[in-house]
C-alpha cells in the first residue's frame, strides 16, 4: 500500500520554466512533509519540508504549497535550471514512525 | 565531512555468500536509519535505532537480515546467504530526536550491492 502517491514519473521542463511535482497522502497523522532531491549514485538529499500548519513555504526558487483538506502537496521550482536535474521525492512521517517516501520524480530541465 | 558515511560504496557478491555493510552516522545523532532502494523506486523503511536499541523493523527485513547499533554508534547490516532480490542500494540514515520536533533525517550516499 502507497502510502504517498507521487506524479509525474518523469517531466520535462524547458530551462527558466516552472517544474510542479504533486504528492497526495492517505495517513491524516503525518505531520511533516519534507522534499528530497537525489542525483545519481548520491543519497537523498532534504530540499524543503513543511509542516500541516502552514500553507506554504518558499525557499529561494522552491515552494511548497500544502493544501490540508485534500491531503495534498506539491513542489513548485521556479526558473528551473539544468543544475535541477534529479529525481525528486515527496515524503511523510508522523511522531515516531519512519518517513515514508514516494516513488519519485526524474525531471530533466533541457536548454 | 562530518555528514553520514558508508562503507563500501559497492558491493558485488555472489549469491550465497554473506555480506555486511557499515553506517557511520552524524556524531551528534541519536537515531539511525535503514532503507533499501531499487532502481526507479523511492527509498523503502528497512529498520531504525534510537541510541543502542532497534525499536521498529518492516516486514521488508527477512531473517537473512540483521542490523545492529552497538553502543548508540556505528551500525552494521548484515545480510546472509544473499539472493539476487537483495540486489539494490542499501542507504542509512540518521537525525536527532527531541521533543517536541525531530530534526530531518540526512542520508548517507549508500552502499550499492549486486548480487550475481
Amino acid at each position: 500500500q502507497q502510502q504517498v502517491k507521487q506524479s509525474p514519473q518523469s517531466l520535462i521542463v524547458q530551462k527558466g520554466g516552472i517544474s510542479i511535482i504533486n504528492c497526495a497522502y492517505e495517513n491524516t497523522a503525518f505531520d511533516y512533509f519534507p522534499w528530497y532531491q537525489q542525483f545519481p549514485g548520491k543519497g537523498p538529499a532534504l530540499l524543503i519540508a513543511i509542516r500541516p500548519d502552514v500553507s506554504e513555504k518558499k525557499e529561494g526558487r522552491f515552494t511548497i504549497s500544502f493544501n490540508k483538506s485534500a491531503k495534498q502537496f506539491s513542489l513548485h521550482i521556479m526558473d528551473s535550471q539544468p543544475g535541477d536535474s534529479a529525481t525528486y521525492f515527496c515524503a511523510a512521517i508522523s511522531g515516531n514512525t519512519p518517513l515514508v517516501f514516494g516513488k519519485g520524480t526524474r525531471l530533466s530541465v533541457i536548454a | 565531512d562530518t555528514g553520514v558515511s558508508q562503507d563500501p560504496r559497492h558491493k558485488i557478491t555472489k549469491r550465497g555468500q554473506n555480506v555486511t555493510f557499515r553506517c557511520d552516522p552524524i556524531s551528534e545523532h541519536n537515531r539511525l536509519y535503514w532503507y533499501r532502494q531499487t532502481l526507479g523506486q523511492g527509498p523503502e523503511f528497512l529498520t531504525y535505532f534510537q541510541n543502542e536499541a532497534q525499536l521498529e523493523k518492516s516486514r521488508l527485513l527477512s531473517d537473512r537480515f540483521s542490523a545492529e547499533r552497538p553502543k548508540g554508534s556505528f551500525s552494521t547490516l548484515e545480510i546472509q546467504r544473499t539472493e539476487q532480490g537483495d540486489s539494490a542500494m542499501y542507504l542509512c540514515a540518521s537525525s536527532l530526536v527531541s521533543t517536541p520536533n525531530n530534526s530531518p533525517l540526512h542520508f548517507g550516499n549508500g552502499t550499492r550491492l549486486t548480487v550475481t
